[in-house]
């Protein structure tokens, strides 16, 4: 198949690290995201990262990317309760100008 | 700096009309590409244009349909509703130049078909 694959529920502790995995089809993705929607509003760009490199730190933001596996990570650290969202991975397509996105995986950080 | 804009935010037609989304993208920005979201089959690419042209295409009917106006500024259409074109209906925009390294997202305009 074509799809880009992540686990759809993730429910973490607030303080605590969240990390969503996701593992991606095309070899030749050149840039990969991370979107975040809350309810009711459209995807907001949290980063990306290109395909070259294995890691990328953003303030409480890691990706982590292992292309011979095609694996894709983010971590949150010190997760807050206004991170309880839906998280989008998505791979570069067609030379860049279309996103293949994941399903989204729901994150819920409890108190 | 503005975001990306669309309009309406919300639209209620009913089966075999057809409508008309607008997505006003940042300034400077010459791409705007199209999603459907879906509670089903997730987000799906539509099309993609730049500079009036359609680069590329989702694998969606014909009945979905778009285009760019010199301003950047984009329209897409669906003609002869159906149940199943109920959706959040997103908009992006980048520069476009080469890759899509940073695409903005728009809020978005729900469709409900009834």
């Amino acid at each position: 198949g074509e799809d880009v694959e992540q686990s759809l529920f993730l429910s973490v502790r607030e303080g605590d690290s969240s990390v969503i995995n996701c593992t991606y089809t095309d070899s030749s993705s050149t840039y990969l995201y991370w979107y975040k929607q809350e309810p009711g509003a459209g995807l907001q760009l949290l980063t990306y990262i290109f395909s070259n490199m294995d890691m990328k730190q953003d303030q409480r933001l890691t990706v982590l990317l292992n292309k011979k596996d095609k694996h894709l990570s983010l971590r949150i650290a010190d997760t807050q309760t206004v991170d309880s969202a839906i998280y989008f991975c998505a791979e570069s397509r067609n030379s860049g100008y279309a996103l293949n996105f994941g399903k989204g995986t729901s994150l819920l950080v409890t108190p | 700096k503005a975001g990306v804009t669309q309009t309406p935010r919300y639209l209620i037609k009913t089966r075999g009309q057809q409508v008309t989304l607008s997505c006003s993208p940042i300034s400077g920005h010459r791409s705007v590409s199209w999603y459907q979201q879906t509670p089903g089959q997730g987000l799906q690419f539509l099309f993609e244009y730049f500079s009036e042209t359609q680069r590329n295409k989702g694998n969606f009917p014909g009945r979905f349909s778009g285009r760019q106006f010199s301003n950047s500024r984009s329209e897409m259409n669906v003609s002869t509703l159906e149940l199943g074109d109920s959706a959040l209906y997103l908009c992006a925009s980048s520069k476009g130049q080469n890759m899509n390294t940073e695409a903005f997202f728009g809020q978005g305009t729900r469709l409900t078909v009834v």
